[in-house]
Parts: C-alpha cells; structure tokens; sequence
C-alpha cells in the first residue's frame, strides 16, 4: 500500500516569512495529492491539490510542487501571517481509490 | 455550516457501553467515509461506503460497525471498546462515485474518549 512520509512534523516561522513542508510517497500509481488544513479544534480543509500531469499549482500565497520521478511533493506559503497558524496534513492517492494516505501531520506556528 | 454534520461533538463512554456516532452530509455527495485521527499520527481510512455499499473496511476491528441508511447518512455504532480506541473520529463525503477525483469535505468529527 501507499506510504507517505511528511516533514517537519514541527515548523515556526517568523510573520512574512515563508514556510516549506515536503511530502514523500512510495506508490508510483498515486496521481492525486491533496493538502489539507486543521486549525486547532476544526475540521480538515482542502487548501490546494495537484494531479501528476501537472508540476506546480499555485493559489495566492499558496503553491504545491511536484516531482513524480523523485516521488516527492511540497507546499510552499509564502508571506505567512498568524492565521496560517494550523496541521497542515498531505496525502496521496491513486484517482479511481477511495485510499487517500496521509501524512503524519505539521504543525505550523506562525511568530507575529 | 460545513455541509457535513457529526453528533455528537464529544462523548465519554464506558468500555461496557453502547453507542453511536452519526453524520449527515447536506452536499449530494455519493461517498462517504469514516476516518480515525490520533495525535501526532496520520488519519486512518477506517470505512467506505459508495452509493449505500460498503467497498472499503480498511482491517477495522469489530467492536467498530457502520451503516449506511442512505446516501446522507452514515453511522459508527461503537460497543465494547478499548481506552485506545479514544481519538477523534471524522466523517468526511466526497462527490464521486469513485476514488478521489474530488476532495474530501470533512465533519468537524466526534471526540471519544473511553474510559
């Protein structure tokens, strides 16, 4: 099955600054990889996703890279602010399984 | 409002007791799933149900039983549980007949605590 492997598990940045988290997968077939967002007692929200037919996606301050042939993915924010503050999860999947993987999880803090 | 309803937000129960959690999603979605999520550890798939059929139960013990009524709601009935089995527990729908073409919309999901 799919494995994927998120790091840092923790990361403070200074306010403007900008936060990078990288995502490992082991299943070659995974096409879909979606990041999600949990602030402190909420649910997990979609903040971007990107297919493999496509390198890079961004949204505003928010931008996912990924390498198919290295199998690794990563969300970049930049100019963060305090309300960046949450887990940020990613995960991994094939497009026709309902087995979305994911990572373990990083907790962002955001120093105003 | 979320679109996707859990009842209830927090329950304590005895490792004797019965219960159930509920989700209802308000989206016209086709999917919809149960996951686990324990601290400092990935969310864990635990059911599946498309279309009202189970297509996944990802090694869940059985102490661990859903239903699926209709394609709105879904159910987690709980008895005999363990102190480990304390954590927060999505409901999640997603719009596909299928996979994950579409993302998952999640509840804001029923903290359990065994005791």
């Amino acid at each position: 099955g799919e494995n994927v492997e998120q790091h840092p598990s923790t990361l403070s940045v200074q306010e403007g600054d900008s936060a990078v988290i990288k995502c490992t997968y082991s299943d070659s077939a995974s096409n879909y990889f979606p990041w999600y967002k949990q602030e402190l007692g909420k649910r997990p929200q979609l903040i971007i996703d990107i297919r493999s037919n496509v390198g890079e996606k961004k949204d505003q301050r928010i931008a996912v890279t990924l390498n198919k042939t290295a199998k690794h993915f990563s969300l970049h924010i930049t100019e963060t602010q305090p309300e960046d503050s949450a887990v940020y999860f990613c995960a991994a999947a094939q497009s026709n399984d309902y087995k979305l993987s994911f990572g373990a999880g990083t907790t962002v803090t955001v120093r105003a | 409002e979320t679109g996707v309803t859990q009842t209830p937000r927090h329950l304590v129960m005895g490792m004797t007791n019965k219960k159930s959690l509920k989700c209802e999603q308000h989206l016209g979605h086709n999917a919809m799933y149960w996951y686990k999520q324990s601290a400092k550890k990935p969310l864990e798939l635990m059911f599946v149900y498309s279309l009202e059929e189970r297509v996944e139960n990802n090694s869940v013990p059985s102490r661990f039983s859903p239903e699926c009524p209709n394609s709105s709601h879904l159910f987690l009935h709980l008895h005999t549980l363990q102190p480990e089995d304390s954590a927060l527990y999505l409901c999640a729908s997603s719009p596909g007949t299928y996979g994950h073409n579409s993302p998952l919309h999640f509840g804001n999901g029923t903290r359990l605590t065994v005791t």
